[in-house]
């Protein structure tokens, strides 16, 4: 079975300050680890993914995150954030394996201020 | 379509009623899954389909909740004689592959009265 964590239910910044949100994951076997971004009524955007390879990865809108084998993290950053970077963001887990559904966190609210 | 679509975007039934849920998957997609979103929490695995195969519904929460995709494409999540615990955001998904990411749509919010 897996799980993820993701401790921060809210996250307040001023706009042009950088931004992480925390992930931490649980699973016996190895995975694959994803970041989501949920704008209001909308569904899920993926932001970034990791299946292999580099630690560190790039994603759309200026995010990257950093795969942490040994802390089992994968906390998103951002150097600087914009009012329209205010939204839902799920960090989410599914092995490598066979169908690979996805374990999502509880969500972290992003709320970006002037 | 470009993306995944679901219908409807709402749905009010009373409690009691069955309903169904539409999806619409990417073309060539050959994997499609279902999550329930309760308000406030993430996205909960309900059921997985490869092509037409259901290979795992180990998250549909009772036997009230049905899903199928017949020809391989778009798939129905059924729910019958609804209860007020169903009132959620339904999201499917769809990805190439097993191993691709997963493209979700809109959703359906589902409220039981």
């Amino acid at each position: 079975a897996q799980s993820v964590t993701q401790l921060d239910s809210q996250v307040p910044v001023f706009e042009e300050a950088p931004v992480e949100l925390r992930c931490n994951y649980s699973s016996s076997v190895s995975v694959y680890l994803f970041w989501y971004v949920q704008y209001p009524n909308q569904g899920l955007q993926l932001l970034l993914k990791y299946l292999s390879g580099s630690t560190l990865v790039k994603g759309i809108n200026g995010f990257e995150a950093e795969f942490n084998k040994s802390q089992t993290s994968f906390h998103l950053r951002k150097p600087s954030v914009h009012i329209s970077d205010t939204a839902e963001y799920f960090c989410a887990v599914s092995d490598t394996g066979t169908a690979s559904k996805l374990t999502f966190g509880t969500g972290t609210r992003l709320q970006v201020t002037l | 379509g470009a993306g995944v679509s679901q219908s409807p975007r709402y749905k009010v039934a009373k409690r009691g009623q069955d309903v169904a849920l539409r999806c619409d998957p990417i073309s060539g997609h050959v994997s499609l899954f279902w999550y329930q979103q309760a308000l406030g929490q993430g996205p909960e695995f309900l059921t997985y389909f490869q092509n037409e195969a259901q290979l795992d519904k180990s998250g549909l929460p009772s036997d009230r909740f049905f899903a199928e995709r017949p020809e391989g494409s778009v798939s129905t999540l059924k729910i019958q004689r609804t209860q007020q615990e169903d009132s959620a955001v339904y999201l499917c998904a769809s990805s190439h592959e097993v191993s691709q990411p997963q493209h979700f749509g809109d959703g359906t919010r589902l409220s039981i009265l």
